[in-house]
């Protein structure tokens, strides 16, 4: 079974750096064709992708955030993180891990996700 | 990049069937996933490879892809189903969602 969890804080300040973890269980991130992904969804409005990484640490971003964007992983501890530099009170949604399932044709399987608050 | 469209809203009386279109170019050489989004929670794969339902997804749900044009239909609809959809592409290893769909059973 997969499951995969985010966490973080839930409120920072503009310009600030968020840093969420995803951590996970029922696939390893060494095996090949593996992937975690971000995704978000602000308030009231459409999901939003914002990163993956691959089993062979192979990593993409979103074109409008990239140069905010890192994705890392630590594939000992089944973990997948995520950095936002240079947050605006914009950047408030709520922050899911995903990950694309071989067995469903990389449909993804999601987290519960983690709402994160960007205010002073 | 790739787009997906979707209509922001479609509306369905209980038992009956209703259909979520989901146009983009890149729908006629690409699977479509569809998810379900219920207020609060996470999305829920319900549609993978245009047409497949993932285990413990009821028959009523069922998918199709031509040309250029994605489509999801719930046949006898339920309250329950009412809900926010999404359609999904994969393009190069990027993940692409159309806007969101919410349907209102009434």
């Amino acid at each position: 079974q997969i499951t995969l969890k985010e966490s973080g804080p839930t409120l920072v300040k503009p310009t600030q750096t968020l840093t969420l973890t995803c951590t996970f269980s029922g696939f390893s991130l060494s095996t090949s064709g593996m992937s975690v992904a971000w995704i978000r969804q602000p308030p009231g409005k459409a999901l939003e992708w914002l990163a993956i990484i691959y089993w062979d640490d192979d990593k993409r971003y979103s074109p409008s955030l990239k140069t905010r964007l890192t994705i890392t992983k630590d594939s000992s501890r089944n973990q997948v993180v995520l950095r936002l530099a240079n947050l605006d009170p914009l950047d408030t949604a709520t922050y899911f891990c995903a990950h694309p399932t071989d067995v469903y044709g990389e449909g993804l399987s999601w987290g519960q996700g983690t709402l994160v608050t960007v205010s002073s | 990049s790739s787009e997906l469209t979707q209509p922001p809203s479609v509306s369905v009386s209980p038992g009956q069937t209703v259909t979520i279109p989901c146009s983009g170019d890149i729908l006629r050489s690409r699977f479509a996933c569809w998810y379900q989004q219920r207020p609060g929670q996470a999305p829920a794969l319900i549609i993978y490879q245009d047409n497949q339902r993932p285990s413990g997804i009821p028959e009523r749900f069922s998918g199709s892809n031509s040309g250029s044009t994605a489509t999801l239909t719930i046949s006898g609809s339920q309250p329950v189903d009412e809900a926010e959809y999404y359609c999904q592409v994969w393009d190069s290893s990027v993940v692409v969602f159309g806007g969101g769909t919410k349907l209102t059973v009434l």
